[in-house]
């Protein structure tokens, strides 16, 4: 079973407008989460971490967090056709030795259409 | 910025064929990890490490070993390739444990055949 799941798979937004993601956890010992953006042919590069219940803002992106729901959203303002990509939600998991795994969603593509 | 490298970004192999994929980072960073990309899945760890010439399981290990020479050198070893194992594969290092962000590679996708 998929421990992270994201919704929906893809997005299509027009340039300027907001884009909504969703994440969801079955697992309550999540409790840091990490949004990450993949462009095409790209690796994954880290947007924003969140561990805190309620907003956190970066610039056009904002992150929100629900611990007792385990629901977590991402919402990118103003999109760009920069912003077309694959969105993942991940979150963070201890390991041995101090390690820590991501667990990542299948995440959301997102499209600006200018 | 931090800087993961990986070698090769493509490679094409033969079922039960040796395939080695290695990556390098400059960050200084304490822990590396292998994950793969698959459709529908996401990202899935493979294997990881926190210190040279130590490795640790992830979450599918079967059919990978890992190598970690040196603090900047990580390597998957796929000893006998399989059609299942064709997928992205992606490499990452961060700081210290903890909390940190994960700086990924660019990826090498491997198609086994």
């Amino acid at each position: 079973q998929q421990k992270v799941q994201q919704s929906p798979e893809s997005l299509s937004v027009p340039e300027g407008g907001m884009a909504s993601l969703n994440c969801t956890s079955s697992d309550r010992n999540f409790q840091y989460f990490w949004w990450y953006r993949q462009h095409s042919g790209e690796g994954p590069k880290a947007l924003m971490s969140i561990f805190s219940d309620g907003d956190k803002k970066e610039g056009r992106f904002t992150a929100h967090l629900n611990k007792a729901s385990l629901h977590v959203s991402l919402h990118i303002r103003d999109s760009q056709p920069s912003d077309s990509a694959l969105y993942f939600c991940a979150a963070s998991e201890p390991r041995r030795q101090g390690g820590r795994a991501l667990i990542f969603g299948t995440g959301t593509t997102v499209s600006v259409s200018p | 910025e931090a800087a993961v490298t990986q070698s090769p970004r493509s490679k094409v192999a033969v079922t039960g064929g040796k395939v080695t994929l290695s990556c390098h980072q400059t960050n200084n960073h304490d822990y590396m990890y292998w994950y793969r990309q698959d459709t529908g899945h996401g990202l899935r760890l493979i294997h990881y490490s926190y210190v040279a010439d130590s490795t640790e399981k992830g979450d599918i290990p079967d059919g990978y070993k890992a190598s970690r020479p040196s603090q900047e050198n990580f390597s998957l070893i796929l000893e006998l390739a399989s059609l299942s194992q064709t997928a992205v594969y992606f490499c990452a290092s961060s700081d210290t444990g903890g909390y940190y962000e994960q700086y990924f590679g660019p990826g090498t996708r491997l198609t086994v055949l």
